[in-house]
């Protein structure tokens, strides 16, 4: 049972430029989180943001969640081609009360250089 | 070391053979996930727990099996391989708050079964 689904399935762009990429969900959350993975690699936690906030910052990452469209979005900003990965949102259900998340597809995203 | 490994890192194996995969943190953290990661559908959990000897199943359980006697290991077991379960398979862990619940990944078992 899916939760989140991200748009693009792919994306690429030059370095130097910036990278959005969105997450929808279709019921009600207590956080939602975006991971990076690696190619080969697991996935390393980005960022959380939780229901009751809007808009969160950690170095060039910038996210926003939108609870009443159910939307969230990943800015990377001056993309490096370190960016090159695949980037999955996670939400946390709000009738969960386990730590129990619930993983989109993906987006792909490349760096070009 | 300090983290979440997993291992093996590599295994091939044959159908009906069965299978354990393993998975340790050094962070006692109460719980424990195991998804596989198969083009096409993501991460999608197997079995979770949330302490020791307290499982779960998650969205994919059938043809595995859990265990969780100590804290910092959770291995899961394929009973009897069959080829729809070639997959990465990740292990996570997360310290059980419903604040900042987010997981750690170990660095994923790439499991081929012939």
């Amino acid at each position: 049972s899916q939760q989140g689904e991200e748009d693009p399935q792919a994306l690429s762009i030059q370095e130097g430029e910036n990278a959005t990429m969105n997450c929808s969900y279709k019921t009600s959350i207590n956080n939602l989180q975006w991971y990076r993975q690696n190619s080969g690699r697991g996935l390393v936690h980005l960022i959380l943001i939780r229901s009751n906030e809007r808009e969160k910052h950690s170095g060039r990452l910038r996210v926003t969640l939108d609870t009443s469209k159910k939307s969230s979005s990943l800015l990377i900003t001056a993309s490096r081609a370190a960016d090159t990965a695949s980037y999955f949102c996670a939400t946390h259900p709000y009738m969960n009360r386990d730590d129990k998340i619930i993983f989109g597809k993906g987006t792909r995203l490349h760096i070009l250089p | 070391d300090a983290g979440i490994t997993q291992s093996p890192r590599y295994k091939i194996t044959e159908t009906g053979r069965q299978v354990t995969l393993m998975c340790h943190q050094t962070w006692s953290h109460s719980y424990m996930f195991w998804y596989r990661q198969d083009l096409g559908h993501g991460l999608r959990l197997i079995y979770y727990s949330a302490a020791a000897d307290i499982t779960d199943k998650g969205e994919v359980p059938d043809g595995y099996v859990v265990s969780r006697s100590k804290t910092e290991n959770f291995p899961l077991t394929l009973e009897s391989a069959t080829r729809s379960q070639t997959s990465v398979y990740f292990c996570a862990s997360s310290a059980a708050s419903l604040v900042r619940n987010e997981q750690f990944f170990g660095p994923g078992t790439r499991l081929t079964v012939l």
